[in-house]
């Protein structure tokens, strides 16, 4: 399940389960969404980018959905894998000059 | 093909020193952008540069932080008379053609002022 802790919400799967990550996102002129994955100690890593003119996208073994009437920017990750334990960040681009990341949600997998 | 390179990896520095970090982006990238991070939290946008140029810097200090990207070599992020409130963990990504297309990040230089 999910719950909200000090820090990061945490969100904790078992290995082979699907795992799905949510973000709000608060600008109505955003255009472009990407979801970054960050281990610890490394950068954030590129997963997949959805442009507003889309509500879905898929990659291997990801899919993002965007609802912009609600805006709801979510990842779908199929069959979750230990090596996929890590702090996930939507982030959007509005002003066209940078990316405005949310607060990260910590993916645990069990094993 | 090389991704986004940043170093150092680790930086300490005593309060009142400066600090310099660089970046070099990935080969045929000519967008420059400097994010900080500070534990359990997300990136903070700091500032967007073009070779030569300074596009967008809304999210630096306006005091001791500064930042080039010049013609040749990396871009650097320099930081005069650090503080403890400066340690975080300093991120740069780089473009093709600006932040409305896939964006790469480096591995980060820790930032810790003793």
């Amino acid at each position: 399940g999910e719950s909200v802790g000090l820090h990061l919400p945490t969100l904790s799967v078992q290995e082979g389960d699907n795992s799905i990550i949510n973000c709000a996102y608060s600008n109505s002129a955003s255009d472009y969404f990407i979801w970054y994955k960050q281990e610890s100690g490394k950068g954030p890593q590129f997963i997949i980018d959805i442009r507003s003119n889309m509500d879905k996208r898929q990659g291997q073994r990801v899919t993002v959905l965007l609802n912009k009437t609600v805006k709801h920017l979510s990842l779908q990750i199929a069959a979750t894998q230990p090596g996929d334990s890590a702090v996930y960040f939507c982030a959007e681009n509005s002003a066209g000059n940078m990316l405005t990341f949310g607060g990260g949600t910590r993916l645990m997998v069990k094993p | 093909n090389a991704g986004v390179m940043q170093n150092p990896r680790h930086l300490v520095r005593r309060r009142g020193q400066e600090a310099r970090l660089r970046c070099s982006p990935m080969k045929g990238h000519s967008h420059v952008y400097w994010y900080r991070q500070l534990p359990e939290e997300g990136l903070k946008f700091m500032v967007y540069l073009q070779k030569e140029n300074i596009i967008d810097e809304s999210g630096m200090p306006k005091e001791r932080f500064s930042a080039e990207f010049p013609k040749e070599g990396p871009s650097i992020l320099r930081i005069q008379q650090v503080v403890r409130g400066d340690s975080a963990a300093y991120f740069c990504a780089s473009s093709r053609t600006g932040m409305n297309t896939e964006a790469f990040f480096g591995q980060g230089t820790r930032l810790t002022v003793v």
